[in-house]
């Protein structure tokens, strides 16, 4: 068990710019889950994965996010035309049957 | 979806025991109760799960009522290296129940 894998750790990026981050779930975890963390607050939903297929977006996830999972196994979530609002730690997150989810340690977006 | 409650932040000392209570009162009959650790920079370390009664592991001890209701997370002896945010987070194991709110966790604060 490697544990969940984010990358960059760390994106600092110009307002107006596209970022895309990937996440790498344990192996054999077939759900994976993103999240949005600011400063003080508790990790927000964004969106669900069984397999391959998404089955769930928040209303927070606006149209210039999108999120992937071909095959099942990774997944990136990319922010179109940053704004200095989506400024975050976004948290992926993988489990098995349900709870409990397994965090990796997040990609922290800096948007100047 | 269960909403839960928590305590915003508690100090303790060093080698006291530590109980931190949450309260989910819509929660469901298949729902499992789930806590967290997380330290700052990093993503949500899951520490403890249970359903009823009482849940023990080398970490921690999880009491649940009968009427599951609530929950409290006992820590045992804690240390500087204790202080955290602590969230629980409650939700169905079995497919039906993918979005998983967090609360806002309790700040716990260890003093030497």
């Amino acid at each position: 068990d490697t544990g969940v894998s984010q990358d960059p750790r760390h994106k600092i990026t110009k307002r107006g710019q596209n970022v895309t981050f990937r996440c790498d779930p344990i192996s054999e975890h077939n759900r994976l889950y993103w999240y949005r963390q600011t400063l003080g607050q508790g990790p927000e939903f964004l969106t669900y994965f069984q397999n391959e297929a998404q089955l769930e977006k928040s209303r927070l996830l606006s149209d210039r996010f999108s999120a992937e999972r071909p095959k099942g196994s990774f997944s990136t979530l990319e922010i179109q035309r940053t704004e200095q609002g989506d400024s975050a730690m976004y948290l992926c997150a993988s489990s098995l049957v349900g709870l409990p989810l397994h965090f990796g340690n997040g990609t922290r977006l800096t948007v100047t | 979806l269960a909403k839960t409650t928590q305590p915003i932040s508690m100090d303790s000392y060093e080698g006291q025991e530590v109980n931190i209570t949450c309260s989910h009162n819509n929660i469901a009959t298949n729902d499992y109760i789930t806590w967290y650790q997380q330290f700052p920079s990093q993503g949500p370390r899951f520490i403890i799960q249970g359903y009823k009664t009482k849940v023990t592991n080398e970490v921690a001890s999880l009491f649940i009522p009968a009427d599951r209701k609530s929950s409290t997370l006992s820590l045992p002896r804690v240390s500087l290296s204790d202080t955290a945010v602590y969230y629980c987070l409650v939700g169905g194991t079995t497919s039906g129940t993918y979005k998983y709110i967090f609360g806002t966790g309790t700040r716990l604060k260890v003093l030497a």
